[in-house]
């Protein structure tokens, strides 16, 4: 079974700074892993994600996230922060194979951005 | 194109009471989830079905929760008898495919709260 951890329940930020969101998985095979945002009041809308291939996947709004088998991590950055990021960012996990389309959500980073 | 829909958007019951939700996925979307959003949690599924057939009820409380897509386009998922724990958002999501890379589409969510 697979898990995800997301240090932090709450990050804030200046407008203009580095924005990151730490993500850890823990899986028995190799996973697909994806970065979902969720404004006030909204669904979730997914961010970017992870399959096979690069290992530095570029996402919307400025996003990315590197994939990083021997930390067991997927963190999110943005090198510049604006206004509107703010909202709750869930890192997902999915085991692939029979699995389908069953994702494994972490419990959600807050992210604050000050003027 | 439209969203995933679904209604109410708010729900305030008692315990003991029974409620439904209900979901329109995006047309064309073969594979339909239902979440479970406790407050400070990520989503959690509870059941998943591929057209009219469920692929995974395995966290599904089934001596209160039942879910049906009887036409395998919309769905409803109802409660009852409802118990304090069971306030969250209740979010549909709706995907193209099973595939596991594949994206899912989230709705705005049911905010439940019992009394």
């Amino acid at each position: 079974a697979q898990s995800v951890t997301q240090l932090g329940s709450h990050v804030s930020v200046s407008e203009g700074a580095l924005v990151l969101l730490r993500c850890n998985y823990s899986s028995s095979v190799p996973p697909y892993l994806f970065w979902y945002v969720q404004y006030p009041n909204q669904g979730l809308q997914l961010l970017l994600k992870y399959t096979t291939g690069a290992t530095l996947v570029k996402g919307i709004n400025g996003f990315e996230a590197e994939f990083k088998k021997s930390e067991t991590s997927f963190h999110l950055t943005k090198p510049s922060a604006h206004m509107s990021d703010a909202a709750e960012y869930f890192c997902a996990c999915h085991a692939g194979g029979t699995s389908y389309g069953k994702l494994t959500f972490g419990q959600g980073t807050i992210l604050t951005v000050h003027p | 194109e439209a969203g995933v829909a679904q209604s109410p958007r708010y729900k305030i019951i008692e315990k003991r009471q029974s409620v439904a939700f209900w979901c329109n996925p995006i047309s064309g979307h073969a594979t339909l989830y239902w979440y479970q959003q406790i407050l400070g949690q990520g989503p959690k599924l509870l059941i998943q079905f591929q057209n009219n057939g469920v692929v995974d009820d395995s966290q599904l409380p089934k001596d209160r929760f039942s879910a049906e897509r009887l036409k395998g386009v919309d769905s409803t998922l109802k409660i009852q008898p409802a118990k304090l724990e069971d306030s969250a958002v209740y979010l549909c999501a709706s995907s193209f495919t099973l595939q596991g890379n594949e994206k899912l589409f989230f709705g705005s969510g049911t905010q439940l709260s019992v009394l």
